[in-house]
C-alpha cells in the first residue's frame, strides 16, 4: 500500500465548476499536508497547507482534512483552463519521519472551456 | 524574492560518468531538501540539510549518491558513476524551518538522463 495515495486521472471539469481533488493516506502519524501544483516540465508550486481537521479556504481554493478518515482533499470553485495542472499531494509526518514530504503520484485536472 | 534555482537544467550523460547537480535555495533557509522523480513514480524524498549539516539522508539511494553544502549555502549532489536507473527529475528545495506549519519551496529540478 502506498503511503499518500491519489487518482492519476485525468479528471475533466466544465470551466466555471468546482473540481475536487482527494488524497488519502495511511500513516496515522501523518500531521500536515500540502496541495501543490505542478505545470508540465515546471516545478511544484505550493497552493496551500492544512494541518488541523476541517476546512481552510484560501480564495478559490479551499483543503479539507479529515484525520479520523485519514483523508484530505482540495476544492477549487471557478474552475479556470489555467487551473489544468497536475495536482500533488504530500504529507509531513515529524515524530519518526523528519521533515520531509512524502507525495502521491498527483491528479492530473482538465478544465475544459 | 529569487526562489529556488538548480543547475543544469537539463543533463545527459553516459552510464558511468559522473555529473554533478547544483541547487541555490532561496536566501535566508537554513533547510534544504533534495527529492528526485523517476519517470511514472512519485517525487521521493532524498535527504535533507540544516545548514550544513545532514539532518536526515534516509532517502539517499546508495553510496554513488553523495551531496553536500558546504558553509550552509548552496548544496550540490554528486552521482558517480551514474547508472541508467539514476534518470529522472531531481528537485531541490528549501524552507525557512521546520516544524508542521513550515512549507518547502520547490526548485524547477533538473532532468538527468543517463544513456
Amino acid at each position: 500500500q502506498k503511503e499518500v495515495e491519489q487518482n492519476s486521472g485525468p479528471l475533466s471539469v466544465p470551466e466555471g465548476a468546482i473540481a475536487s481533488l482527494n488524497c488519502t493516506y495511511s500513516d496515522r502519524g501523518s500531521q500536515s499536508f500540502f496541495w501543490y501544483r505542478q505545470y508540465s516540465g515546471k516545478s511544484p508550486e505550493l497552493i496551500m497547507f492544512i494541518y488541523s481537521n476541517g476546512d481552510k479556504e484560501d480564495g478559490r481554493f479551499t483543503a479539507q482534512l479529515n484525520k479520523a478518515s485519514q483523508y484530505v482533499s482540495l476544492l477549487i470553485r471557478d474552475s479556470q483552463p489555467s487551473d489544468s495542472a497536475t495536482y500533488l499531494c504530500a504529507v509531513k509526518k515529524l515524530t519518526g519521519g523528519g521533515n520531509k514530504l512524502t507525495f502521491g503520484t498527483g491528479t492530473q485536472l482538465k478544465v475544459e472551456l | 524574492e529569487a526562489g529556488v534555482t538548480q543547475f543544469p537544467s537539463h543533463s545527459v550523460i553516459e552510464k558511468g560518468q559522473t555529473v554533478t547537480l547544483r541547487c541555490d535555495p532561496i536566501s535566508g533557509h537554513d533547510n534544504l531538501y533534495w527529492y528526485r522523480r523517476v519517470m511514472g513514480k512519485e517525487i521521493k524524498f532524498l535527504l535533507h540539510f540544516v545548514k550544513e549539516s545532514k539532518q536526515d539522508e534516509s532517502g539517499m539511494p546508495n553510496n554513488r549518491f553523495l551531496a553536500e553544502r558546504t558553509g550552509g549555502t548552496y548544496s550540490t549532489l554528486k552521482v558517480q558513476p551514474a547508472e541508467l536507473e539514476d534518470s529522472g527529475v531531481y528537485f531541490c528545495a528549501s524552507s525557512q524551518g521546520q516544524g508542521i506549519s513550515y512549507e518547502q519551496y520547490f526548485g524547477p529540478g533538473t532532468r538527468l538522463t543517463v544513456t
